[in-house]
């Protein structure tokens, strides 16, 4: 069936480390992803999306990587700031036919420690 | 340029009840989808609208439904309301094809039923 999900609930690390959120996604027919953060009392903000004709895409300190053959993708953000603490979620189309229709996953949770 | 604009922001509501929520989509957008969130089920897709059209329809009972004006604005209806309704209602736009673009949420509407 369609499903988008992250490997962790829950990711703590401290200032200034790099975070890796984790996601796999079960359509291999998708193929636009994106990650978006969702601050508490907030609708869910984009951060960055990549289209399945890419592997790797960046923006200011994230990077996004699709990994096709194991339908995995994950976002890594540099240097993590206290600003980045939210919960995370990957989301999928799941390919032509379901005009917007994201499948977001569940939703990581990240920590930063000060 | 204003982002996705949701009114109200908070309902209560008691069961049996119909809500109507509104969602202003950023400017010169016209595909409108709405979503359902719920710590338990997570982001759900309920429908999109563009051109005053129902696209997509996601898994949710005929209680629930919506329509566009043609300033592409966008309402969603819940009718004879179940405590289950209680959610965050998202609405999210973007310019025309959401499967290839960008969809820019709202900060939602918090229904809760008593």
């Amino acid at each position: 069936g369609e499903s988008v999900g992250l490997h962790l609930p829950t990711l703590s690390v401290q200032e200034g480390d790099n975070s890796i959120i984790n996601c796999a996604y079960s359509n291999s027919a998708s193929d636009y992803f994106i990650w978006y953060k969702q601050e508490s009392g907030k609708g869910p903000q984009f951060i960055i999306d990549i289209r399945s004709n890419m592997d790797k895409r960046q923006g200011q300190r994230v990077t996004v990587l699709l990994n096709k053959t194991v339908k995995h993708l994950s976002l890594q953000i540099a240097a993590t700031q206290p600003g980045d603490s939210a919960v995370y979620f990957c989301a999928e189309i799941p390919g032509s036919g379901n005009t917007g229709k994201l499948i977001f996953g569940q939703g990581t949770t990240l920590q930063v420690k000060p | 340029k204003a982002g996705v604009t949701q009114t109200p922001r908070y309902l209560i509501k008691t069961r049996g009840q119909q809500v109507t929520l509104s969602c202003s989509p950023i400017s010169g957008h016209r595909s409108v989808s709405w979503y359902q969130q719920t710590p338990g089920q997570g982001l759900q897709f309920l429908f999109e609208y563009f051109s005053e059209t129902q696209r997509n329809k996601g898994n949710f009972p005929g209680r629930f439904s919506g329509r566009q004006f043609s300033n592409s604005r966008s309402e969603m209806n819940v009718s004879t309301l179940e405590l289950g309704d209680s959610a965050l209602y998202l609405c999210a736009s973007s310019l025309a094809d959401p499967s290839r673009e960008t969809q820019y949420f709202g900060p939602g509407t918090r229904l809760l039923v008593l």
